[in-house]
């Protein structure tokens, strides 16, 4: 099983709708995780971080589920600049026995006029 | 302040020859990471530094492949005698501390001929 799962997609989704989707990992022991932005041919940005009582900025909420070991990203009213693909990050133990930050490989969304 | 910058920003080679990417964290932040991303695909990770401790060096695809940090500054990646499948985006990202988030530099875009 992989760290850091996520559906690769692509999430076609029209102006103004409502999405979400999930990242499990596999770590029971995790306890920093992230959402970030990648627009195509950029660098990854951080778009949020997820906190156990989950979080909300502006459109976009994100929730950590410890039980079932995944977080999500919900996006309102969603808008054309949404269109991008999401990355969810995870601490992981590394081989080497310490954490570091392992990310998914993606989400690709895009927003339909 | 400055963000995290690369050099060169796009490298075209001859298939054979050695590339040295450079990158240059942010001031004071002690984890570095090197990934690899290759086109339309996610982020695969290469080497990790954190402060004076061994990197962890788990990612990196072959022994054509090295990275150095010289205490929490400047970290250049070496592949040596390159081959076409090289071809991607090198990102370099770093954090302030292990499980920060990473702040992204702009890619190094290697292409190898």
């Amino acid at each position: 099983r992989k760290e850091v799962e996520q559906d690769p997609g692509p999430f076609n989704v029209p102006e103004g709708a409502t999405v979400a989707f999930n990242c499990t990992y596999s770590n029971s022991a995790s306890q920093s995780f992230f959402w970030y932005r990648q627009d195509c041919r950029k660098e990854p940005k951080l778009l949020m971080s997820v906190y156990s009582s989950g979080n909300e900025d502006g459109r976009f909420t994100a929730q950590l589920n410890r039980a079932s070991q995944y977080i999500s990203l919900l996006i309102r009213d969603s808008k054309l600049s949404d269109s991008a693909t999401y990355l969810c990050v995870v601490n992981e133990i590394s081989n080497f026995g310490n954490e570091k930050l392992t990310f998914g490989t993606g989400t690709r969304l895009t927003i339909i006029p | 302040g400055a963000g995290v910058s690369q050099s060169p920003s796009n490298k075209v080679t001859e298939k054979g020859k050695d590339v040295e990417l450079r990158c240059d964290p942010i001031s004071g932040h002690t984890a570095l990471y090197w990934y690899r991303q290759r086109l339309g695909q996610g982020l695969e990770f290469l080497i990790y530094f954190q402060g004076n401790s061994a990197p962890d060096k788990s990612g990196l695809p072959s022994d054509r492949f090295s990275a150095e940090r010289t205490g929490e500054s400047v970290s250049t990646l070496t592949i040596q005698r390159t081959q076409q499948e090289d071809s991607a985006v090198y990102l370099c990202a770093s954090s302030p501390r292990p499980l920060d988030e990473q702040y992204f530099g702009p890619g190094t875009r290697l292409t190898v001929t």
